[in-house]
């Protein structure tokens, strides 16, 4: 079945150091990648995200760019503040012909600390 | 205010017992969906529904129900046959159209058995 895998489950960093979170997908065909930022006991939000016909995109001091040739696509942070520090899951949106469905398929997560 | 709506936050669960936790939204989207959360853990998808009337299972399926009556909701029962429903319960919703592919979550129940 389709796959999402994310690395490194945690990451640390300094205030003010760039912070990078990749993630690989098993389905060739998928064609959206969102990203989430989840802080302790809330719930996801989508902080940003790309289609497969892009191949990077830029918000601020967040990144995400996707190399569909590789099936991996990674989530950049400039400028870390300790406020950026969560847990954060990629997703890949399946596009499976006729079987497919709305629903995406996560990543297992990065707890990301900014210390300051 | 268009969103989804969760109730209760939190919830608490006796051995044996059934609970039905609440999940409503006004966004007018197709798909909705249950995911579980454990401590330090990923998203594990529960149940999905694409359309009214129909639902399919996801890949922690056993020991829960669901039932899909209407577009804005979209309820979860967790039966006395799940061993370990203790965790933190989120429910999400997306359109089923390119205007729409990301989800947008609820603010989560959290369920403890005591």
């Amino acid at each position: 079945g389709e796959n999402v895998e994310q690395h490194p489950s945690t990451l640390s960093v300094q205030e003010g150091d760039s912070a990078v979170i990749k993630c690989t997908y098993s389905d060739s065909a998928s064609n959206y990648f969102p990203w989430y930022k989840q802080e302790l006991g809330k719930r996801p939000q989508l902080i940003i995200d790309i289609r497969s016909n892009v191949g990077e995109k830029k918000d601020q001091r967040i990144a995400v760019t996707l190399n569909k040739t590789a099936k991996h696509f990674s989530l950049h942070i400039t400028e870390t503040q300790p406020e950026d520090s969560a847990v954060y899951f990629c997703a890949a949106r399946p596009s499976l012909g006729g079987g497919a469905t709305n629903k995406l398929i996560f990543g297992t997560g990065t707890l990301l600390a900014v210390q300051p | 205010d268009g969103g989804i709506t969760q109730s209760p936050k939190y919830l608490f669960r006796k051995e044996g017992q059934n609970v039905t936790l609440s999940c409503e939204q006004n966004l007018n989207h197709d798909a909705m969906y249950w995911y579980r959360q454990d401590p330090g853990q990923g998203l594990r998808l529960i149940y999905y529904s694409q359309i009214v009337n129909d639902f399919q299972k996801g890949d922690i399926a056993e020991g829960y129900s669901v039932s899909r009556e209407k577009k804005e909701s979209f309820p979860l029962t967790v039966t006395s046959a799940q061993k370990n429903p203790t965790a933190f319960y989120l429910c999400a919703s997306n359109s089923g159209d390119r205007r729409g592919y990301g989800y947008t979550f609820g603010s989560g129940t959290r369920l403890t058995v005591v």
